[in-house]
């Protein structure tokens, strides 16, 4: 079965601009979750959805954003980008919350601001 | 706040030995945990996930052990290949504010195999 699709792979974005990535949960998964990933911070939880509604957040400001599809299809915003926030930013995908059989990672959005 | 260490951050060994990574926790209310391993540049895989009810779970040469009561995982590789050489992360999820949190991750293990 598919596993998690993150669109696009990489990203080259200017300062000041915004930005949008995609993701596509494990058909039957209605809990997604993204996650920054920098050198310095490690792994950094952004925030995660079900149905439709963000059930929790994590200590990002409110230039990151995310929303959730009836699809379970889930997109994260980060506007009036800034260098730090160049990141590997991945997206999981679980059954439900809490996720007790675990999460699924998809392979990541590299973005980088210039 | 929920805070994840993980001892060594980095491991270079021949090829054949035996391996433990170690992961602590702050916070005893989890749900569950996960190690995962991450190549350069890519996602993460999932290796093994042990709830909290749970003492260990073992797939292959990987056997994850957990005390809850002291914070505290091992993930156990035995005869260790060139393959393995990854970066090795563990993560727990927790509970806080009365709902679920998502996962909080170790800064992870840089483990290589030397062949």
């Amino acid at each position: 079965k598919a596993g998690v699709t993150q669109t696009p792979r990489y990203l080259i974005k200017t300062r000041g601009q915004q930005v949008t990535l995609s993701c596509s949960p494990i058909s039957g998964h209605r809990s997604v979750s993204w996650y920054q990933q920098t050198p310095g911070q490690g792994l950094q939880f952004l925030f995660e959805y079900f149905s439709e509604t963000q059930r929790n957040k994590g200590n990002f400001p409110g230039r990151f954003s995310g929303r959730q599809f009836s699809n379970s299809r889930s997109e994260m915003n980060v506007s009036t980008l800034e260098l730090g926030d160049s990141a590997l930013y991945l997206c999981a995908s679980s059954l439900a919350v809490p996720a007790n059989y675990g999460y699924t990672f998809g392979s990541g959005t590299r973005l980088t601001v210039v | 706040k929920q805070e994840v260490t993980q001892i060594p951050a980095a491991l270079s060994v021949p090829e054949g030995e035996n391996l433990v990574l170690n992961c602590s926790f702050t916070d005893s209310a989890i749900y569950n945990l996960q190690w995962f391993r991450q190549d350069p540049g890519k996602g993460l895989t999932s290796l093994l996930l042990i709830q909290s009810s749970q003492r260990e779970q073992t797939s292959g040469r990987l056997n994850a052990s957990l005390d809850k009561s002291s914070g505290r995982s091992t993930l156990y590789i035995a005869a260790s290949q060139p393959g393995d050489s990854a970066t090795y992360l563990c993560a727990v999820g927790g509970y806080s504010g009365g709902g679920a949190d998502g996962l909080t991750f170790g800064k992870g293990t840089h483990l290589i195999i030397q062949p």
